[in-house]
């Protein structure tokens, strides 16, 4: 099945501060999403992104499919962004998404 | 439009008990999918359900588990003999049209076995 590596595992800022977070897949996929999993264990949308590039506020992503990664960026971090970043990715042969491992971000005041 | 539901939203057994867990997908949703989280580990998939018909549920742990997808509406999830390693929050997530389209997930069950 499709490999999903997410980097860096943990990352710790300061408030104010941006950041960038990576996604890398083994294969092509019809699908991909950004997730954050707010401290309730919520798992919020944040995009679904295929392919291409959306903002929406504060956060922004890239897809480059071709090249099998994509970019969730967080500028101007606030202590409510803390929490863990998934990212899922589904292809056509395959009704399941596979989730990486995600990254555990940490935002201080 | 409601979102997807899930209930309970805790859930304390103790081992060898059997627990039933419930989503409701959002109207109009024919892929119904569960993952589960556990040990604070990777979301791991479950099974999928296309309507009433289980289209893969290679993820399914063991004979332990039983989903069902009762016409092509709500979908239960049931543990039964619960063990220890089956503590964890349990996922469900629903997306319309083709089964690559975006997944909507519900804000999980969480389940303790002690």
């Amino acid at each position: 099945g499709i490999q999903v590596e997410q980097s860096p595992p943990d990352l710790i800022l300061q408030e104010g501060a941006n950041s960038t977070l990576r996604c890398n897949f083994s294969d092509s996929v019809n699908n991909l999403q950004w997730f954050h999993q707010n401290p309730w264990g919520q798992l919020i949308n944040l995009f679904y992104i295929p392919s291409g590039t959306k903002q929406n506020g504060r956060l922004s992503a890239t897809t480059v499919a071709t090249e099998r990664y994509s970019l969730l960026y967080i500028s101007s971090s606030q202590t409510t962004d803390s929490g863990v970043y998934f990212c899922a990715v589904g292809d056509s042969n395959a009704g399941k998404s596979t989730f990486g491992d995600g990254t555990t971000l940490t935002v201080k005041p | 439009e409601a979102g997807v539901t899930q209930f309970p939203s805790h859930s304390v057994i103790e081992k060898g008990q059997t627990v039933t867990l419930r989503c409701d997908p959002i109207s109009g949703h024919d892929n119904l999918y569960w993952y589960r989280r556990v040990m604070g580990k990777e979301i791991k998939f479950l099974l999928h359900f296309v309507k009433e018909s289980k289209q893969d549920e290679s993820g399914m742990p063991n004979n332990r588990f039983l989903a069902e997808r009762t016409g092509g509406t709500y979908s239960t999830l049931k543990v039964q003999p619960a063990e220890l390693e089956d503590s964890g929050v349990y996922f469900c997530a629903s997306s319309q049209g083709h089964w690559t389209g975006e997944l909507f997930f519900g804000e999980g069950s969480r389940l303790t076995v002690l």
